[in-house]
């Protein structure tokens, strides 16, 4: 049983464009909501967190937009860049364990 | 710099045989974790540990086992391996009370 489920599967932006990645989750008890970027041949890399507290979070060009009503969470890159290509993993975690539930992946393209 | 590394990075092998993969990290994290990446799956946990002589089994653990026997390696070793085990493999490591974990660059696992 998947427990984030994330969308779209693949993205394809223009530079300087806005890339939009959504994540639903389940179980009402996650308390920590990070985002992974993963390079080709590399090892997934924290990008950007949020906690329920909040609703948003920014960093740079990287924003966390967060609905826990809704439960769900998303990813706003803006000014997208042709460096930014990659795959991005929505994730949660719960209690002092911070086990990691992944979602499963989008492939973002961005074509200068 | 402290880094977490795998080896091999490239392994293949024939169904039946046992795999081992290695995990090693310099950062004296205590908690440490094994994931598959298969596409359309995100990463799916196998196994984990809060610390030495502890392990636990995570979402996808059959056919894996872990031991660790120190705070800097937790190998992961494929007792008769499958042609479902075939993917790649990463490894990552969280300092005790933090939320950030750390992966390593991952080791793509073939089994013909």
């Amino acid at each position: 049983q998947q427990q984030v489920k994330q969308s779209p599967q693949s993205l394809i932006v223009q530079k300087g464009g806005i890339s939009i990645i959504n994540c639903a989750y389940e179980n009402t008890a996650f308390d920590y909501f990070p985002w992974y970027q993963q390079f080709p041949g590399k090892g997934p890399a924290l990008l950007i967190a949020i906690r329920p507290d909040v609703s948003e979070k920014k960093e740079g060009r990287f924003t966390i937009s967060f609905n826990k009503s809704a439960k769900q969470f998303s990813l706003h890159i803006m000014d997208s860049q042709p460096g930014d290509s990659a795959t991005y993993f929505c994730a949660a975690s719960r209690g002092s364990a911070r086990q990691l539930t992944f979602g499963s992946g989008t492939q973002l393209t961005v074509l200068p | 710099d402290a880094e977490i590394t795998q080896s091999p990075r490239h392994k293949i092998t024939e169904t039946g045989r046992q795999v081992t993969l290695a995990c090693h990290q310099t950062w004296n994290h205590n908690n440490m974790f094994w994931y598959r990446q298969d596409l359309g799956h995100g990463l799916r946990l196998i196994h984990y540990s809060y610390g030495v002589q502890d392990t636990n089994k995570g979402e996808v653990s059959d056919g894996y086992s872990v031991s660790r026997s120190n705070t800097e390696d937790l190998p992961l070793t494929l007792e008769s391996a499958a042609s479902s085990q075939t993917s790649v493999y990463f490894c990552a490591s969280r300092e005790g009370s933090g939320d950030t974990q750390y992966f390593g660059p991952g080791t793509r696992l073939t089994v013909l």
